[in-house]
């Protein structure tokens, strides 16, 4: 299947700094990509929804100047934490998908942030 | 939203035929059943979606009922690599249903 690579796939990060994740579609252009967080035993939460060239759609209750999204190309997109905080650590998931909803999604590894 | 229902968890022996039930009594005729699976820290895997129509392919089969209020994932031979979160979704068009949201999921446990 078509591949998408998280980077990093950790990291640790002290209260109040910035921490940048990125998502790259390696095979295929994703028209859209969708950024999730899961906590432990949860399902995945997805946080916003992103087409390239166009400003990110975010879920209800997700803070877009906390969590900063740019798709700006096709194979790429970055998800920023800002003045991270204890409570943003958790598991942040990237997926793309090259066509509609009838063709399926490709997931990222993930990455584990813990903000100290 | 389209929602699907799922059992919490289900068991199965190696080597043994598994069937995973899924109901989405509101479905809309543009929706398209997407199934995916999770193993333990890490993101989630493609299975199979489809429309109508039954489809196979090589990790599983997908059985749609007629009236498409429900599908089953059928996998034909569970292995223990196997074992993980399996999650049915719904994606359609425009608006709310062209997310890829998903629900608690069923977890599969396979036993030796």
């Amino acid at each position: 299947g078509a591949v998408v690579s998280q980077h990093p796939s950790w990291v640790i990060c002290k209260s109040g700094t910035s921490v940048k994740i990125e998502c790259r579609s390696l095979d295929f252009q994703a028209t859209t990509m969708f950024w999730y967080r899961q906590f432990p035993k949860q399902s995945l939460m997805l946080m916003a929804t992103s087409n390239e060239g166009s400003k990110a759609t975010y879920e209800q209750g997700v803070e877009k100047d906390k969590f900063l999204i740019n798709h700006a190309s096709l194979t790429l997109s970055t998800l920023t934490v800002t003045s991270a905080h204890p409570e943003d650590s958790s598991f942040y998931i990237c997926s793309a998908r090259e066509g509609g909803t009838g063709t399926e999604a490709f997931f990222g590894q993930g990455t584990r942030l813990t903000v100290v | 939203d389209a929602k699907t229902t799922q059992p919490n968890s289900m068991e199965s022996n190696e080597e043994e035929p598994v069937h995973l039930p899924c109901n989405h009594s509101t479905i809309s005729g543009t929706d398209y059943i997407h199934w995916y699976r999770q193993l333990p820290s890490q993101g989630p895997e493609y299975v199979i979606h489809g429309l109508t129509s039954n489809v196979n392919n090589r990790m599983a089969s997908l059985a749609i009922a007629e009236d498409r209020k429900s599908s089953t994932l059928i996998l034909h031979r569970a292995t223990l690599r196997d074992a993980a979160v399996y999650y049915c979704i719904l994606t359609g068009y425009g608006g709310a249903t062209n997310k890829l949201i998903f629900g608690t999921g069923t977890l599969l446990a396979v036993q030796p």
